[in-house]
């Protein structure tokens, strides 16, 4: 069964920092993309950043380059992203994603439950 | 990038309707749509992929389908847990998500 378990979310100040964390079981993590998609209070889904199987290739929504970094450990089986210069509109439950492919923009078959990021004084 | 756009944005129907969401790419994205559902508190799910393909273990009540860049999804036999908001999303290059349906009892 596939699992993915977020965590690392919290309250933080504007311009602040944080790194999430997402925990992946049940499949074979090097064969595999995967993105961070997060959700606003009352919005829609906005893809935020994927990276590719082997971790060699990274991207970006227009709306994080330069503040995010997604970085995963296949020997571990770890997905990451450092949230950096934090904003209050990044405020959003941010979500770990499996693609169905080695390729970033593959469909996300599987998701987590999300972790909550606040940026707020 | 390729915006997407959904209508409606929200719907009322009952269980046992025939429900139709549609999505429109602002450019030819070939098959490249995916439908997602989403209840809240939980974790989106992949319905549909390839515009018409349905993901291992979703319901054949639910089903996709193109005509160039306009994308159906139908739900046919509306079902409790059904009620939840939609969303399609286009993989052809960066991924963007349309605003979402919500379906409402």
């Amino acid at each position: 069964e596939v699992q993915l378990l977020e965590s690392g979310g919290d309250l933080v100040q504007p311009g602040g920092s944080l790194r999430l964390s997402c925990a992946a079981s049940g499949f074979t993590f090097t064969n595999y993309a995967m993105s961070w998609v997060r959700q606003a209070p009352g919005k829609g889904l906005e893809w935020v950043s994927g990276i590719s199987d082997s971790g060699t290739n990274t991207y970006y929504a227009d709306s994080v380059k330069g503040r995010f970094t997604i970085s995963r450990d296949n020997s571990d089986n770890t997905l990451y992203l450092q949230v950096d210069s934090l904003r209050a509109e990044d405020t959003a439950v941010y979500y770990c994603a499996k693609g169905r492919s080695p390729y970033y923009t593959a469909p996300f078959d599987f998701w987590g439950q999300g972790t909550l990021v606040t940026v707020s004084s | 990038d390729v915006q997407m756009t959904q209508s409606p944005s929200s719907l009322s129907a009952s269980v046992g309707d025939r429900v139709t969401i549609t999505c429109r790419a602002s450019q030819s994205i070939s098959t490249y749509l995916n439908w997602y559902q989403h209840r809240p508190g939980k974790a989106p799910k992949l319905l549909i992929y390839a515009a018409s393909s349905l993901h291992s273990g979703v319901p054949s009540r639910f089903s996709g389908s193109r005509s160039g860049t306009d994308f159906t999804l139908t739900i046919s036999g509306l079902q409790p847990a059904d009620f939840a908001t939609y969303y399609c999303q286009q993989s052809y290059n960066a991924p963007t998500f349309g605003p979402g349906t919500k379906v409402l009892i």
